[in-house]
């Protein structure tokens, strides 16, 4: 199974700003994943971050607000732009791979917005 | 993305007692694959059911799958501190997953 890391685990942010997480595979994958998942509630899906072209967005987020990069198959940058308290969530990768194409996910970063 | 829906959202049982979790569909289908996500931790995979009427086991893990494969179910016997966490279903569509609400269990020793 992959193995995944994510950078930062938390961080505490003002309104405003930017903040990108980075997310680390240990091996080639072709699809990855972000979600949200705010305190309590269940996982959202944000975007598919596809390699070599744009990401493919949920209803409800959008580029310009969530940026993503995946310049390899084992790597994928997420950016929160221009964050507001709303924006404070955990943020999760995640990899399908396996028999069951069953998902594998990073330990996720903690975003607190003030 | 396939809407399911989970009942309860939250379950206390005394050490011992048996608990399960349903999720239901409007629409069929193709497969379902169950999530466990500890307090503080990130969700992994349990299993996939794939076939009408499926049922698997894991120790004391059983998994459902319904006839019309609009439903499926986790039961847990003789529960633990250990099964403490969320348990999500979430259908695999293209190998995209749609979560659902999830059931939280809390177990009281």
């Amino acid at each position: 199974s992959a193995v995944i890391s994510q950078k930062p685990s938390r961080d505490i942010c003002q309104r405003g700003t930017s903040l990108t997480i980075q997310c680390q595979v240990d091996s080639q994958v072709t699809m990855m994943f972000w979600y949200r998942q705010q305190p309590g509630q269940s996982l959202t899906l944000i975007a598919t971050a596809n390699q070599g072209s744009e990401a493919t967005y949920e209803s409800g987020f959008v580029i310009d607000k969530f940026p993503i990069s995946r310049p390899n198959l084992t790597f994928s940058t997420l950016t929160v732009s221009n964050m507001s308290p709303e924006d404070s969530s955990i943020y999760l990768c995640s990899v399908s791979d396996g028999v069951y194409n069953e998902q594998f996910f990073g330990p996720g970063t903690r975003l607190t917005v003030l | 993305g396939q809407q399911v829906m989970q009942i309860p959202q939250y379950q206390h049982v005394q050490e011992g007692e048996d608990f399960t979790t349903y999720c239901n569909s409007s629409t069929t289908l193709s497969n379902i694959q169950w999530y466990k996500q500890r307090p503080g931790g990130h969700p992994v995979f349990l299993i996939q059911l794939v076939k009408s009427g499926e049922v698997k086991k894991q120790k004391r893990l059983t998994f459902q799958f319904g006839e019309a494969k609009k439903n499926s179910s986790l039961h847990i016997t003789a529960t633990q501190t250990t099964d403490v966490g969320t348990y999500f279903c979430a259908p695999n569509a293209g190998n995209m997953l749609t979560f659902g609400g999830g059931t939280r269990l809390m177990v009281k020793p």
